[in-house]
């Protein structure tokens, strides 16, 4: 099972969006709605932002959004803040009943 | 509060042999699917495995296959992972996650590093 396919970095300032996408096949991404986006700081354990494509948890700011189409899911943040400052992995389910992480995207606020 | 709390982790020479475990609270565990999580220094995450409520249904990574084994004791509410024949790329942090429905890995616990030399 290869890695989904996300860039290795993206850049924005304060109050700008940002998209980082996430590529797979029919067989994860494209199949299910069952993508969803983790964001994690240095030295600590990753945290939910995004599941189910589109679905926030509470707590998480509606700064984050999700989205797909066809093979690439998407997470937009709107409204940097530097707080926002991290890696973001996505995640799939997969025909074969296992999971696939993206490589991670390391963001960086300017 | 829910809480995963895993332990296990350490220094362990080429070929040999660790299980890890993962202690669940604050949720009512036999309730939840399961999985565990990896990721090597400066490196990305990668799924390992998962597990459903009664034990059954375990699925692996194919970098994984044979050679690790997840399980559960519900009435210890604590998740395992065996690790076999390990390699230095087996090096990693391994994180114990809570699956809230289809594949929403909604609590992770802090980690237990495992690390493989000679």
């Amino acid at each position: 099972q290869s890695a989904l396919t996300q860039p290795a970095s993206v850049s924005g300032s304060p109050g700008q969006s940002i998209t980082i996408s996430c590529t797979g096949t029919n067989s994860d991404v494209g199949g299910y709605n069952y993508v969803s986006w983790y964001q994690q700081y240095p030295g600590k354990a990753p945290k939910l932002i995004i599941y189910e494509v589109s679905n926030r948890p509470s707590g998480v700011p509606d700064r984050f959004s999700g989205s797909k189409s066809g093979n690439t899911a998407s997470l937009t943040i709107s409204g940097l803040q530097a707080e926002d400052e991290a890696d973001y992995y996505c995640n799939s389910f997969t025909s074969r009943h296992t999971g696939v992480f993206g490589g991670g995207t390391k963001l960086t606020v300017l | 509060e829910v809480q995963l709390v895993e332990s296990g982790g350490g220094l362990v020479q080429p070929g040999g042999s660790l299980r890890l475990s993962c202690v669940a609270s604050g949720f009512t565990f036999s309730n939840y699917w399961m999985h565990w999580v990896r990721q090597a220094p400066g490196k990305g995450l990668v799924w390992v495995s998962r597990i459903l409520p009664d034990g059954s249904g375990a699925t692996y990574a194919d970098s994984v296959k044979g050679q690790v084994t997840i399980s559960r004791d519900n009435a210890r509410n604590t998740l395992y992972l065996q690790l076999n024949s390990l390699r230095v790329e087996d090096t990693a942090v391994y994180y114990c996650v809570r699956d809230q429905r289809v594949w929403i890995l909604d609590y992770w616990g802090q980690g237990t590093l495992v690390t493989v030399s000679s």
